[in-house]
């Protein structure tokens, strides 16, 4: 079964400095897609950054980045230059059966709070 | 604003009592997914439907049922309410997911639920 597991309940980044929440994931899928999603206390759930099993590159979107190592199965989101409003809880996220499946449900980690300081 | 919407945003109702919540999806999205979010057991995947028909369920319990409507909205309806349904419920809504390439999922502002 599909697992991803995030170790780090909470963090704390100083502003401006860069912070790495960390996620492993465990599948025998051949292709797969890891997500990053962020939470912040208003509730709502808003998509950061994608990596497929495929890419040659680690993604990036902004001051976002996945630093994907395949062999190691892990897939840690970096943030760089965080800001106050970066604090939220980090999800990072599965899609079930890979890629050639027929559905895309997601499987989720279980989520780390950072709190960004000024 | 992810284009999904949800309603109601809060919800309060008494044990044993049944609700109805609602999902647009976006704009050309066929596929719509059910999530529940509470503290002991974190987000969970409940259901998925594609363009009406159900597609994939997960940990849903039979109390909770789903459909999607020919205008592709959804409802999720909680019967017999227990207070440890009180949780987040969010929709999301994607593309087909079976198409190349990925299709992220855009999450709903989601329903909070408290049973009393």
């Amino acid at each position: 079964a599909q697992k991803i597991t995030q170790t780090q309940p909470g963090m704390f980044v100083q502003e401006k400095e860069a912070v790495t929440l960390d996620c492993t994931y465990d599948t025998s899928d051949q292709s797969y897609g890891l997500f990053w999603y962020k939470q912040p206390s208003s509730g709502e759930m808003i998509f950061l950054i994608y990596q497929g099993s495929y890419d040659e590159q680690n993604a990036t979107e902004g001051r976002y980045s996945l630093n994907f190592q395949k062999a190691r199965k892990s897939a840690n989101l970096v943030i760089s230059a965080s800001q106050l409003g970066d604090s939220a809880m980090y999800f990072c996220a599965m899609r079930e059966g890979g890629l050639g499946s027929n559905t895309g449900k997601l499987i989720f980690g279980q989520g780390t709070t950072l709190q960004v300081k000024p | 604003d992810s284009g999904v919407t949800q309603t109601p945003k809060h919800l309060i109702t008494a044990t044993g009592q049944r609700v109805t919540l609602r999902c647009s999806p976006r704009s050309g999205d066929l596929s719509v997914y059910w999530y529940q979010q509470s503290l002991d057991q974190g987000l969970q995947f409940l259901i998925q439907y594609y363009n009406g028909e159900e597609r994939a369920k997960g940990n849903i319990l039979e109390r909770f049922s789903a459909q999607q409507f020919p205008d592709l909205h959804s409802e999720l309806n909680l019967s017999s309410l227990e207070l440890g349904d009180s949780a987040l419920y969010f929709c999301a809504s994607s593309g087909d997911p079976q198409r190349e390439g990925f299709y992220e999922q855009y999450f709903g502002p989601g329903t909070r639920l408290t049973v009393t």
